[in-house]
């Protein structure tokens, strides 16, 4: 299994600053023969399901605001949102689908400070 | 645009089946384009593939669930189901159906949209 680990669990950002959540996988989700990272990012607000916000590891999703981004490569990689906003409160989730057997982080709730 | 509904029952005794039935609206699920997944999540916690099926048939499941596992496609309702046998109360959890995109035999993408999921409860 491919174990996908995110960091922090928690995190604590004021309105207006930036959010920072890492995603490291125990292998390499680069596939060679077409460059591209099979990692997807979600968003999870409670009662709902998760929402997808970015795929092939930096592509937004279409309605994504664009203060969400994704980055990264190989192990590791980061969502990053630029401005925290009151709506962005939810727990977020990080995914490869690299290998036949899909595997997700643990999850990284984020808060407002 | 395509939506997922889940429905079944909400309560399942330990050591029965657990069947769950995934209905896909605004969209045929014999495209041939998509991977129809269940994906499962116990309360406060993360999220577990559990299988998924494509309309010729063909599946893949989690090894860690396999032996108990089957997912199904009724094209004639435009559905797809979850059956998992001999249940625990490990397995209590809301379940979801996903959609995910086919562009080849084995292929792998990300999971969209997503059902509203819902919640099944082990328990005598």
């Amino acid at each position: 299994d491919i174990v996908m680990t995110q960091s922090p669990d928690s995190l604590p950002v004021s309105l207006g600053e930036r959010a920072t959540i890492n995603c490291k996988s125990s292998q390499s989700v680069l596939y060679s023969s077409n460059n591209k990272n099979y990692l997807a990012w979600y968003q999870q607000k409670p009662g709902q399901p998760p929402k997808l916000l970015i795929y092939w590891a930096s592509t937004r999703e279409s309605g994504v605001p664009d203060r969400f981004s994704g980055s990264g490569s190989g192990t590791d990689f980061t969502l990053t949102i630029s401005s925290l906003q009151a709506e962005d409160v939810a727990v977020y989730y990080c995914q490869q689908y690299y290998s036949t057997l899909y595997t997700f982080g643990q999850g990284t709730k984020l808060e407002i400070k | 645009q395509v939506q997922l509904q889940e429905s079944g029952p909400g309560l399942v005794k330990p050591s029965q089946t657990l069947s769950l039935t995934c209905t896909v609206s605004g969209g045929s699920i014999s495209s041939g384009t998509y991977y129809w997944s269940w994906i499962r999540q116990p309360a406060g916690k993360g999220l577990e593939w559990i299988g998924r099926m494509y309309t010729n048939g063909s599946t893949n499941y989690n090894p860690s669930l396999k032996s108990r596992v089957t997912i199904s496609v009724d094209t004639s309702k435009n559905q797809f189901s979850l059956k998992l046998s001999s249940v625990t109360a490990a397995d209590t959890a809301i379940y979801y159906c996903a959609r995910s995109y086919y562009y080849g035999s084995g292929s792998m993408s990300w999971f969209d949209p997503w059902g509203q999921g819902t919640l099944v409860t082990v328990s005598s």
